[in-house]
């Protein structure tokens, strides 16, 4: 089975400073690579995805994370954080257990706080 | 856009009471889950199921069943709710492609 394990529980930034949300996981073979974002009190909405190609992936609202096989991570960032960012973070994997269905295992999540 | 609805946002039982939470889907998606999200632990599976009358128990299925009579609807099941079990329930479906799964807005379920 695989994990992913986000260090960060909780990460405090101030409006306009850049941010990492940081990501690692069990294993790099044959797996996609999500964020996803929630809000307070709704459901969680995929930020990006990772599937194949460019290990550099772009998402909504200015995120972008970096996919690195060596090292097993996925992290997250943003250059510029807005109040709006204010959410908590789930990074997940996904693995294919038969040929209709993948397996997602997610993270503990990060919840960004960001500061005026 | 795909559209995952769960009948109540917030719901408060009772020890011993018998739970239904019900989530329907608008995209004819076969794979659906339940998943309790608790501060901490993230999101943690519960059940899934991958067809109509299919289903397989997840990582916590304890405390917990399921019912899918219908492709669009997959219901989690208390039988005897403990305090426990007050959690943040989520449903999500999977999409055709597999790659990504599609949530619902989440029942907060207090047992007192």
């Amino acid at each position: 089975a695989q994990s992913v394990t986000q260090l960060d529980s909780q990460v405090p930034v101030f409006e306009e400073a850049p941010v990492e949300l940081r990501c690692n996981y069990s294993s790099s073979v044959s797996v996609y690579l999500f964020w996803y974002v929630q809000y307070p009190n709704q459901g969680l909405q995929l930020l990006l995805k990772y599937l194949s190609g460019s290990t550099l992936v772009k998402g909504i609202n200015g995120f972008e994370a970096e996919f690195n096989k060596s090292q097993t991570s996925f992290h997250l960032r943003k250059p510029s954080v807005h109040i709006s960012d204010t959410a908590e973070y789930f990074c997940a994997v996904s693995s294919r257990l038969t040929y209709n269905f993948n397996k997602f295992y997610f993270g503990s999540g990060t919840k960004l706080n960001v500061k005026p | 856009d795909v559209k995952v609805t769960q009948s109540s946002r917030y719901l408060v039982k009772r020890t011993g009471e018998k739970v239904f939470l019900e989530c329907v889907q608008d995209m004819d998606h076969e794979n659906m889950f339940w998943y309790r999200q608790d501060p901490g632990l993230g999101l943690r599976l519960i059940y899934f199921s991958y067809d109509v009358k299919m289903k397989e128990k997840g990582d916590i299925p304890e405390g917990y069943s399921v019912s899918r009579e219908k492709k669009e609807r997959f219901s989690l099941i208390l039988e005897s709710a403990s305090t426990n079990q007050t959690s943040m329930y989520l449903c999500a479906t999977q999409g055709l492609t597999n790659e990504k799964l599609f949530f619902g807005s989440g029942t907060q379920l207090s047992v007192l």
